[in-house]
């Protein structure tokens, strides 16, 4: 297993386009976490499922942002309209959920709204 | 909700230097991380650490619960040490969402 995968690593897009991420969680894990990091801060709570249920939402993640999390593999972050604001490092996370193991990052996905 | 905070927010150490980053939260924790974010934007899973003392290599951490810190010791600093710190909690201790300082900067140079 290679860790947790975030695929695009950077996107470039025009205020109002839809944009789409993707990430692959280590493979026995059942938790998955995405976080917006913005510069010079720490790392944002978004969302999390276990397998396919998506168990919480923050009160930033707006209308504009949906996640899926399809047969509790991998997971999509969606951002519709987007806009200058939305610029950040999106993070995406995985945890075995019990064990004591903690939680693996992947790379992220820098997204620049122009 | 719970609050992270982490000092001091910037460190500069020569190599070979020895520092410790703390990390102080304002409620009880069931789960406690540090991690270390490279310059290019990874996080790095350095402990998970809700109570007691854990060692690995050149890096330490202690957790306090009861007093509500947590401590990170780094021993003889390299440049590749250089980064951002953070700590990171989970008071409902399901697994559930982390809540992150601010971070500590650290600048190593040679």
């Amino acid at each position: 297993d290679t860790g947790v995968s975030q695929d695009p690593r950077h996107k470039i897009t025009k205020r109002g386009q839809n944009v789409t991420f993707r990430c692959d969680p280590i493979s026995e894990h059942n938790r998955l976490y995405w976080y917006r990091q913005t510069l010079g801060q720490g790392p944002e709570f978004l969302t999390y499922f276990q397998n396919e249920a998506q168990l919480e939402k923050s009160r930033l993640l707006s209308d504009r942002f949906s996640a899926e999390r399809p047969k509790g593999s991998f997971s999509t972050l969606e951002i519709q309209r987007t806009e200058q604001g939305d610029s950040a490092m999106y993070l995406c996370a995985s945890s075995p959920g019990t064990g004591g193991y903690g939680y693996t990052f992947g790379s992220g996905t820098r997204l620049t709204v122009v | 909700g719970i609050q992270v905070e982490q000092s001091p927010p910037d460190l500069i150490l020569q190599e070979g230097a020895n520092s410790t980053l703390r990390c102080n939260f304002s409620d009880s924790v069931n789960n406690l991380q540090w991690f270390h974010q490279n310059p290019w934007g990874q996080l790095i899973n350095l402990f998970y650490i809700p109570s007691g003392t854990k060692q690995n290599g050149r890096l330490s951490a202690t957790t306090v619960a009861t007093e509500r810190y947590s401590l990170l010791y780094i021993s003889s600093s390299q440049t590749t040490d250089s980064g951002v710190y953070f700590c990171a909690v989970d008071e409902s201790g399901g697994y559930n969402k982390l809540i992150f300082g601010a971070g500590t900067r650290l600048a190593v140079h040679p």
